[in-house]
């Protein structure tokens, strides 16, 4: 079967600061991947997508950046950290990008 | 491009009363329809999914779904809330045009004993 993982589970850094999350996959091959962000009380942002190792798609403009350095590791990446990146990051993973997308537990990341 | 629309930031019902979430997308069917649902500090999990089967889905957690062509609806119910179905619930819909699932705003359940 599919797991998705994702870690930290929770961080806090200040302003400024770099930021790296890491989400890995295993039980599949070639996956869809997803970063989301939940801010306080919003509902789900998609922030970047990829279908295939090195190959990015941005949805939103910000200081947030992406890769997929391996087929099942997608990492979200800042070099400074804004107050307004405080959130609820997600991970996800599909086998078609119409269809059902299977969600890792999430990183809350406080800004300070 | 698809749209979806949830009735309702924040839905309260009775334990053991009726759990109607709304959700409605645009015109344009979609190839999948999609219920999650998510609790507090958790990652989303798969309700149910519409695929063009059967109209009536059923999913986890004695949850079901309606998609109505229309109405351009996919409302989800339960006969009978209990406590723990106290969560936030999310409708997606496909969107062949741009390849992602497409996002409603979310429904707060809140279940009062």
């Amino acid at each position: 079967s599919q797991t998705i993982h994702q870690w930290p589970a929770t961080l806090v850094q200040p302003v400024g600061s770099p930021l790296s999350l890491e989400c890995t996959v295993e039980g599949t091959s070639n996956p869809n991947l997803y970063w989301y962000r939940q801010a306080a009380g919003r509902g789900l942002q998609l922030l970047f997508y990829s279908v295939g190792i090195g190959q990015i798609s941005s949805e939103v403009p910000q200081n947030l950046s992406a890769s997929r350095p391996q087929d099942r590791q997608f990492i979200l990446s800042s070099k400074k950290l804004l107050l307004s990146d405080s959130g609820f990051y997600l991970c996800a993973w599909s086998r078609d990008t119409t269809d059902t997308q299977y969600f890792g537990p999430g990183t809350r990341l406080t800004v300070l | 491009a698809q749209s979806v629309t949830q009735l309702g930031s924040h839905v309260s019902v009775s334990e053991g009363a009726l759990v109607l979430l709304r959700c409605n997308y645009s015109s344009s069917v979609p190839p999948y329809l999609f219920w999650y649902v998510q609790y507090p500090n958790q990652g989303l999990q798969l309700l149910l999914k519409y695929t063009s089967a059967a109209t009536l889905v059923k999913g986890i957690n004695g949850f079901e779904a309606e998609f109505k062509k229309s109405e351009t609806s996919f409302h989800l119910t339960k006969p009978s809330a209990h406590m723990s179905d106290a969560a936030e619930y999310f409708c997606a819909v496909s969107d062949k045009s741009n390849y992602q699932l497409i996002w409603g705003a979310g429904t707060k359940l809140i279940i009062k004993p």
